[in-house]
């Protein structure tokens, strides 16, 4: 049921592009994704609630396939402050039941 | 920040020893969920309180309990604590439900030795 994260880990140079994809065995209902910097708290990035749906501030969108059961996570023109693991959740459950299941992220480096 | 809080930020237990864990929801938000975070790996849900119930419970044993207070501050208990239960606990409240954004407190850094 955890969602599955690629690529595990990703360095850059300021300035460059990177993708980080978020795929399900099961289907999706919503993703979210979250940035967490070392030694602090995870901080909510955006939350995809439907399928073929695109969000995006600043330099960082994301998109949802509902049909591939999977989400992708574009990080343009990458800044030092965009370093940190990334996490993506996705909901299971129903009614009053539902929880968030994250994945095991994915650590993004970027280097000047 | 978020405007949750959490207490203790440090904390170091013996094994077999109980412990509880507070959290401070940001205002207008009714829903706070709990979850473990072992060195390296993503958050591993415990369980969700809404208006003062449990609403939902990942796979963690009954020694892990939880309250909500009416001013939706909530706890975490933890008996009869084990070595692997050493990681780092965050809360995270959000307004009802699942997809809606979820603002995470700092976390306690529990150590069981």
């Amino acid at each position: 049921q955890q969602p599955v994260q690629s690529p595990q880990a990703v360095i850059l140079r300021e300035g460059e592009d990177a993708v980080i994809n978020c795929s399900s065995s099961k289907a999706l209902y919503s993703v979210h994704w979250y940035r967490q910097k070392h030694g602090e708290a995870p901080v909510f990035l955006m939350i995809l609630l439907k399928g073929g749906e695109q969000k995006g501030h600043d330099k960082i969108s994301a998109s949802f396939n509902e049909k591939k059961q999977q989400s992708s996570l574009y990080l343009t023109a990458s800044q030092l402050s965009y370093s940190g693991t990334y996490f993506c959740g996705t909901e299971i459950g129903t009614g009053n039941n539902r929880k968030l299941i994250w994945g095991l992220g994915t650590s993004l480096a970027v280097n000047p | 920040e978020t405007g949750v809080t959490q207490s203790p930020t440090h904390l170091i237990k013996t094994r077999g020893q109980q412990v509880t864990l507070r959290c401070s929801s940001q205002s207008g938000h009714n829903t706070v969920s709990w979850y473990q975070q072992a060195l390296g790996q993503g958050p591993q849900f415990i369980f969700q309180y809404y208006r003062e119930e449990e609403n939902g419970r990942g796979n963690f044993p009954p020694r892990f309990s939880g309250l909500q207070f009416p001013n939706y501050s909530s706890e975490l208990n933890v008996n009869a604590l084990e070595l692997d239960d050493s990681a780092l606990y965050l809360c995270a409240s959000s307004r009802t439900g699942v997809n809606t954004e979820a603002f995470f407190g700092q976390g306690t850094r529990l150590t069981v030795v």
